[in-house]
């Protein structure tokens, strides 16, 4: 089983919509957990990270990690064709590392 | 002013052949690192620096050498290019406080023919 997994999507939605994000994990030591945006031809930038269980907030995006469930969750509210991206979950599991899914291809259509 | 810039953007190389990528952070972090990501788009790490010392090596094969001569820079030296080594290579940096927030350049596209 692998540590993190992340459907590759692709994802596609109208403009307007709530998306939907998901990853799964394997350890339940985990603790820190992030959200990463990464455009075409780009590097991954961070959206948002969560320490253990709970829901935050910034702007149109909510990150949530449900720990019993090992799952952890990105919620865009009001989509934009500008939130077309890959979304990559990422986890640090310590020691200076940090392990990332295999990210979800998300296309908003205006 | 970009925060980690890498170079090249882009490189085509043969098969056998030796090459470089630098990269260099101006935002003070003190770990670096290398990350590959494959053509489906899996971002794996390689090499993790922290003030200039090796702390992660990710089962890469030895032809891969990094050298991190000073905190703000971490080059990746490639020896004996294979075709699988064609991929994103990404630079990060992190604060070690705060590993949580990593930093990314814009990526080096290699590619072995």
């Amino acid at each position: 089983q692998k540590e993190v997994e992340q459907d590759p999507g692709p994802l596609s939605v109208p403009e307007g919509a709530i998306v939907s994000l998901n990853c799964t994990y394997s350890n339940s030591a985990f603790q820190y957990f992030m959200w990463y945006r990464q455009y075409s031809r780009k590097g991954p930038e961070l959206l948002m990270y969560t320490y253990s269980s709970g829901n935050k907030e910034d702007g149109r995006f909510t990150a949530q990690v449900d720990k019993s469930s090992k799952y952890i969750s990105l919620f865009i509210r009001d989509s934009q064709p500008s939130d077309s991206a890959t979304y990559l979950c990422a986890i640090y599991t310590g020691g200076f590392k940090t392990i990332f899914g295999a990210g979800t291809r998300l296309f908003v259509k205006a | 002013d970009t925060a980690v810039s890498q170079t090249p953007k882009y490189l085509v190389t043969q098969m056998g052949n030796d090459k470089s990528i630098k990269c260099e952070q101006n935002l003070g972090h003190d770990t670096m690192y290398w990350y590959k990501q494959d053509s489906k788009k899996f971002l794996k790490i390689m090499f993790s620096y922290n003030n200039k010392e090796l702390i992660i090596n990710e089962t890469v094969p030895n032809r891969f050498s990094p050298k991190s001569p000073d905190k703000a820079h971490l080059n990746l030296h490639i020896n004996s290019l294979e075709l699988g080594d064609s991929a994103v290579y990404f630079c990060a940096s992190s604060q070690e406080y705060l590993n949580t927030e990593a930093f990314f350049g814009q990526g080096t596209r290699l590619t072995v023919v």
